[in-house]
């Protein structure tokens, strides 16, 4: 499979404990980004990454939430002291170089329940 | 003011019926513009890029509208299948700029 890959799919967690979901881009994309996602809404936008600079980071990303991409492959999302507000459905998408296409394309979620 | 918005919904159409979804942006200097779709409890895909001349895929009609900073999704003839929710999207293509969702508008095409 070469689409975007995201793990784990499901992940169910205490309050107050840490999690971190991993993402693995299309391998050409340099450009990947972090959504979160709840019911009836849209995908709300989280954090940027060009190759490995993180270029932009959304209001919604406390001091609690941590993105990497060290390599510029893939990325880690690491969410500290986990709230029950925090449980949503956690989304990445890659794109291609800016030229060489437009599309971003999504895995299929990390879906987090805070219990 | 949300910087993509939508028309509410939710839409109920029977089949073979047209219809349209409006979605306004206020940052204008946003040059590239989508309608993404997203069936229940799937991943977003791309629908269709919108372009300032307006572009049509089969059924499916996008137009965008500049001076008012809106774009615009026509489904023409219905289908069952094109239930889902549908998603504008919207990006100024600058370095350090995200793909921005409106909320959604959702879609439910009867028999």
């Amino acid at each position: 499979d070469t689409g975007v890959s995201q793990n784990p799919r499901h992940k169910i967690t205490k309050r107050g404990q840490n999690v971190t979901f991993r993402c693995d881009p299309i391998s050409e994309h340099n450009r990947l980004y972090w959504y979160r996602q709840t019911l009836g809404q849209g995908p709300e936008f989280l954090t940027y990454f060009q190759n490995e600079a993180q270029l932009e980071k959304s209001r919604l990303l406390s001091d609690r939430f941590s993105a990497e991409r060290p390599k510029g492959s893939f990325s880690t999302l690491e969410i500290q002291r986990t709230e029950q507000g925090d449980s949503a459905m956690y989304l990445c998408a890659s794109r291609p170089p800016s030229g060489q296409g437009t599309e971003a394309f999504f895995g299929q979620g990390t879906r987090l329940t805070v219990v | 003011r949300k910087e993509v918005e939508q028309d509410p919904g939710p839409f109920n159409v029977p089949e073979g019926a047209t219809v349209a979804f409006n979605c306004t942006y206020s940052n204008s200097a946003s040059q590239s513009f989508f309608w993404y779709r997203q069936d229940c409890r799937k991943e977003p895909k791309l629908l269709m890029s919108v372009y300032s001349s307006g572009n049509e895929d089969g059924r499916f009609t996008a137009q965008l509208n500049r001076a008012s900073q809106y774009i615009s999704l026509l489904i023409r003839d219905s289908k069952l299948s094109d239930s889902a929710t549908y998603l504008c999207v919207v990006t100024t293509n600058q370095a350090g700029t995200a793909l921005i969702f409106g909320k959604g508008t959702t879609l439910s095409v009867s028999s």
